[in-house]
C-alpha cells in the first residue's frame, strides 16, 4: 500500500511571494489533514477533510492560508503571501475515516523556507 | 496554551536498557491518547494508543501507561534498540472533537 505522497519536498521562496503544496491521500482514505510544525514543536492542525468538504478548518489563518480537495482525493495548500514566519514544515495526513480510532498516517512533508 | 506537553526535549539511554518517554496533559476532556515516532525527513508514524477507559496498553517492546489522575502518561520501550532512536510525540484527543493535540516531542537516543 503506497503512503501519503507530498510534493514539493523542499521549497525555498521570497517573502511575499505565492506558494503551494499537493497532497495526495492513501487510496480509500476518506479523512485529510494539514499540519504544520514548526521548529522543535509538535504537529498542529490546519483543516480537516471529509471527502471534499472542510470540516474543521478553525485553526487555518484565513487571510493568507487557503486548500481545496477537488473530488474528494488529492488537495492543495497555498499561501499568498508568504511570510517569513511561515517558515515550517507542513505536513499531510490521512486516516480511513475521522473516528478516533482510525489511524492518521502522515506523509514526509514539504519544508517550506520563506527568505 | 499547550495542552499536551513533553517538558524533556531530549533523552539518551544505552542499548539493551529501558527508555521512558514522559507526558503531561492539562484538560481532562481527552479520553484518547497515543504515541508516535518519528524519524528525519519522514512524517510521523503511529506506535500505540490507550483510551481513557484503561490504564495500560502493551504492544511487543512497548507499553503505555496512563494515569488519569495525575494526568499523566509514559512511554515504555525495553529492550531499547538503536533503531529506536527518533523524536516521540505523544498525542491526545477529544472524543468527538476528532483532532490530535501534540506535545513538542522527545528526542530519544539509544547509544549502543
Amino acid at each position: 500500500e503506497a503512503g501519503v505522497v507530498q510534493s514539493p519536498r523542499y521549497k525555498i521562496i521570497e517573502k511575499k511571494q505565492p506558494v503551494a503544496f499537493w497532497c495526495n491521500p492513501i487510496s480509500g482514505h476518506n479523512t485529510l489533514y494539514w499540519y504544520l510544525q514548526n521548529l522543535g514543536q509538535g504537529p498542529e492542525l490546519l483543516i480537516r477533510y471529509e471527502n471534499e468538504e472542510a470540516v474543521d478548518d478553525s485553526q487555518l489563518p484565513k487571510d493568507r492560508f487557503s486548500a481545496e480537495r477537488l473530488k474528494g482525493v488529492d488537495s492543495t495548500l497555498k499561501i499568498q503571501p508568504a511570510e517569513l514566519g511561515d517558515s515550517a514544515v507542513y505536513l499531510c495526513a490521512s486516516s480511513r475515516s475521522g473516528l478516533i480510532t482510525d489511524t492518521q498516517y502522515f506523509g514526509p512533508g514539504t519544508r517550506l523556507t520563506v527568505l | 496554551d499547550q495542552q499536551v506537553k513533553q517538558n524533556s526535549p531530549s533523552l539518551s539511554v544505552q542499548e539493551g536498557r529501558i527508555s521512558i518517554l514522559n507526558c503531561d496533559y492539562t484538560n481532562s476532556m481527552f479520553d484518547y491518547f497515543l504515541w508516535y515516532k518519528k524519524y528525519p525527513a519522514e512524517g510521523p508514524t503511529f506506535l500505540i494508543s490507550i483510551s481513557s477507559i484503561k490504564d495500560k496498553n502493551e504492544d511487543g517492546r512497548f507499553t503505555v501507561f496512563l494515569n488519569k489522575s495525575a494526568k499523566h502518561l509514559s512511554l515504555h520501550i525495553v529492550p531499547s534498540q538503536p533503531g529506536d532512536s527518533a523524536v516521540y510525540f505523544c498525542a491526545a484527543e477529544i472524543q468527538g472533537a476528532q483532532k490530535l493535540v501534540f506535545g513538542q516531542g522527545t528526542r530519544l537516543t539509544i547509544n549502543p
